[in-house]
């Protein structure tokens, strides 16, 4: 069973601090690593993708990936109301013709 | 960046009918489409993987009679869920790959079955 597990939410912080969101995956075939945003009513709208180990950033927005302990994260610096959103995490498989797992997604409020 | 469109965006239909739904990949050629569908508060689920002139690849658990998967060209796929019934009513979302690492999703179709 392949599986994408992300941290337990709904996660709240106020405006201008640093949102955290955790993900696990369970295949070491694991080749490439997702993030993405969907408002409520929306479909999933991609924030970032790594497939290197280490940090990533865009913006605000920094992906971690450790392939050891099978972990991928999300930091949100400078977390605006507008971030308020699912964050879903999702893995593809190498040779799985570009399929994506999806994790069950963490709620973030952020609080003005 | 690529644009993917769904159409309808929203429909209701009455129980036994059928409804399609097209996924169009507007300035790329797809390789590849994925169909999802998210229940209320619950991920994102592949139903199934369609490429281009072959029968699609369904997920275990998905009645591939029931939600009829047709990639008849590069740029467009359709979903048609026959004699849909009040438990098909869900959110569908389909997605378009042009052989990177990266899928585009389509704005999502919202399927109400009375």
């Amino acid at each position: 069973q392949k599986e994408v597990e992300q941290n337990s939410g709904p996660l709240s912080v106020p405006e201008g601090a640093i949102a955290s969101l955790n993900c696990t995956y369970s295949d070491r075939g694991s080749q490439s690593f997702f993030w993405y945003r969907q408002y409520s009513g929306k479909s999933p709208e991609l924030i970032m993708f790594i497939y290197s180990n280490g940090d990533k950033e865009d913006g605000r927005f920094t992906a971690q990936l450790n392939k050891a302990s099978q972990y991928v994260s999300l930091l949100i610096r400078d977390s605006q109301p507008s971030d308020s959103a699912t964050y879903l995490c999702a893995v593809n498989i190498r040779g799985s013709n570009y399929k994506l797992t999806f994790g069950k997604g963490t709620l973030l409020t952020v609080n003005p | 960046g690529a644009v993917v469109s769904q159409h309808p965006s929203r429909v209701i239909c009455k129980s036994g009918t059928s409804v399609k739904i097209e996924c169009r990949s507007l300035d790329f050629q797809a390789t590849t489409m994925f169909w999802y569908r998210q229940f209320p508060k619950q991920s994102l689920m592949l139903m199934a993987t369609s490429n281009e002139g072959s029968k699609a690849t369904y997920e275990q658990g998905v009645e591939k009679d029931k939600f009829l998967i047709n990639h008849a060209s590069l740029t467009l796929s359709t979903l048609t869920v026959t004699s849909a019934h009040p438990e098909d009513s869900s959110f569908y979302i389909c997605s378009a790959n042009d052989s990177g690492y990266e899928q585009f999703f389509g704005p999502g179709t919202r399927l109400t079955v009375l």
